[in-house]
């Protein structure tokens, strides 16, 4: 079965630091694009970071800096290292594999982990 | 804030057909290729259409998608009650701030 296993997520104060997991499953890994989606309570998606079968990296304005995604292949894993967190970070993240034509669809997610950013 | 706008709601009775638009622009949507996510409560988001308007395997052809220009359209035919849900576009966006974009989301609600 083709699987995505988010861990990592709790509760960290302002400014502090963690780190996300993810654990695929049923599928060649190395070969996929991946990304990470977080979604704040009661609001839409946001798209935080991607990551290439290059190990190519892209983040959007507001975590660039902040946020690192990486992957280790032989473990069929991708992370998302978040530093410099604030309350704004909080949500669930989610991570999700590319597809499509243009690598710009996400067809398999995982269960989302939360991410709870307060003092 | 979103670059990909969606009505905030739409609803219809069962067996009837609602329409999704998400309006974008030439850095997004007149660009690339679109998709769409349906979200049913507490759960994770679910690839519905990819490419515009390709279905991946499941989902059934009362759900279909459309590009033209700098929008995009998701309908679904013969509403079902389990199709009450929150429903996202997406695509890349070649502007400085993101490379990928959601809508804001639209509510289904099935009357």
């Amino acid at each position: 079965e083709v699987q995505l296993v988010e861990s990592g997520g709790g509760l960290v104060q302002p400014g502090g630091s963690l780190r996300l997991s993810c654990a695929a499953s049923g599928f060649t890994f190395s070969s996929y694009d991946m990304h990470w989606v977080r979604q704040a309570t009661g609001k839409g998606l946001e798209w935080v970071s991607a990551i290439g079968t290059a190990g190519d990296t892209y983040y959007p304005g507001s975590v660039k800096g902040r946020f690192t995604i990486s992957r280790e292949n032989a473990k069929n894993s991708l992370y998302l290292q978040m530093n410099s967190l604030r309350a704004g970070d909080t949500a669930v993240y989610y991570c999700a594999r590319g597809y499509g034509e243009d690598l710009g669809a996400f067809d398999i997610w995982g269960q989302g982990t939360m991410v709870t950013v307060s003092s | 804030q979103s670059v990909l706008t969606q009505p905030p709601s739409v609803s219809a009775a069962p067996g009837q057909k609602v329409t999704i638009s998400c309006s974008g622009s030439s850095s997004n949507i007149g660009n690339n290729y679109v998709s769409w996510y349906q979200q049913l409560p507490g759960t994770a988001p679910k690839l519905l259409i990819y490419d515009n308007n390709k279905r991946p395997s499941g989902i059934p052809d009362r759900f279909s998608g459309s590009k033209s220009g700098t929008s995009a359209t998701l309908g679904i035919t013969g509403l079902q009650t389990g199709d009450e849900a929150d429903y996202y576009c997406g695509t890349w966006d070649s502007s400085l701030s993101a490379f990928y974009v959601f809508g804001t989301g639209t509510k289904v609600t099935v009357l």
